[in-house]
């Protein structure tokens, strides 16, 4: 099945910089991407996402970069606040589940934004 | 946040004791999963079902049961065969169409074992 490494599992940044989150993944056939951030105490929900014929997705602060070659994605958030301190979650479709929307996830990172 | 929801919040079990966590959806979602979450561990795939009536083990099914006898309602039963059962435990939906994949998520059940 798909396996997905998430780094670094820990991540502390200042307010206004820029926070980088990488995952590989093992399934050349995997085709989409989900970023999930979770907040303290609450579910998942998510941020962004790209879909395998696309390099690269913005959402204002937050984009996805997508580098199908060597199988990796990672998350970019900008001008960092700090709201965005919660643990985030990177996702690929396991292997018989692209249909259906099942997804093996990345074991998270705890990004914090000192103020 | 409407939409999934689970109860209880929170949930106390005596070792030797079977279970239940609900878990319902109004969404009209066809697909519906079973996480449990521990710390430094991610997300783990306990089960899942694609249709009422039907449901397949995720990467950690050992000790837990499910059903699906309804679209709306996929219930499950941490059995006393869970060796460590006190973890997070996260319901999801999604459509189930290749149109839309986000998985939906409940509010979560903290499951403790005393």
């Amino acid at each position: 099945g798909e396996n997905v490494e998430q780094h670094p599992s820990t991540l502390s940044v200042q307010e206004g910089d820029s926070a980088v989150i990488k995952c590989t993944y093992s399934d050349s056939a995997s085709n989409y991407f989900p970023w999930y951030k979770q907040e303290l105490g609450k579910r998942p929900q998510l941020i962004i996402d790209i879909r395998s014929n696309v390099g690269e997705k913005k959402d204002q602060r937050i984009a996805v970069t997508l580098n199908k070659t060597a199988k990796h994605f990672s998350l970019h958030i900008t001008e960092t606040q700090p709201e965005d301190s919660a643990v985030y979650f990177c996702a690929a479709p396991s292997k018989g589940g692209t249909s259906y929307g099942k997804l093996t996830f990345g074991q998270g990172t705890i990004l914090t934004v000192h103020p | 946040d409407g939409g999934i929801t689970q109860s209880p919040k929170y949930l106390f079990r005596k070792e030797g004791q079977n279970v239940t966590l609900s878990c319902e959806q109004n969404l009209n979602h066809d697909a519906m999963y079973w996480y449990r979450q521990d710390p430094g561990q991610g997300l783990r795939l306990i089960y899942y079902s694609q249709i009422v009536n039907d449901f397949q083990k995720g990467d950690i099914a050992e000790g837990y049961s499910v059903s699906r006898e309804k679209k709306e309602s996929f219930p499950l039963t941490v059995t006393s065969a869970q060796k460590n059962p006190t973890a997070f435990y996260l319901c999801a939906s999604t459509s189930g169409t290749s149109g839309s994949r986000e998985q939906f998520f409940g509010p979560g059940t903290r499951l403790t074992v005393l």
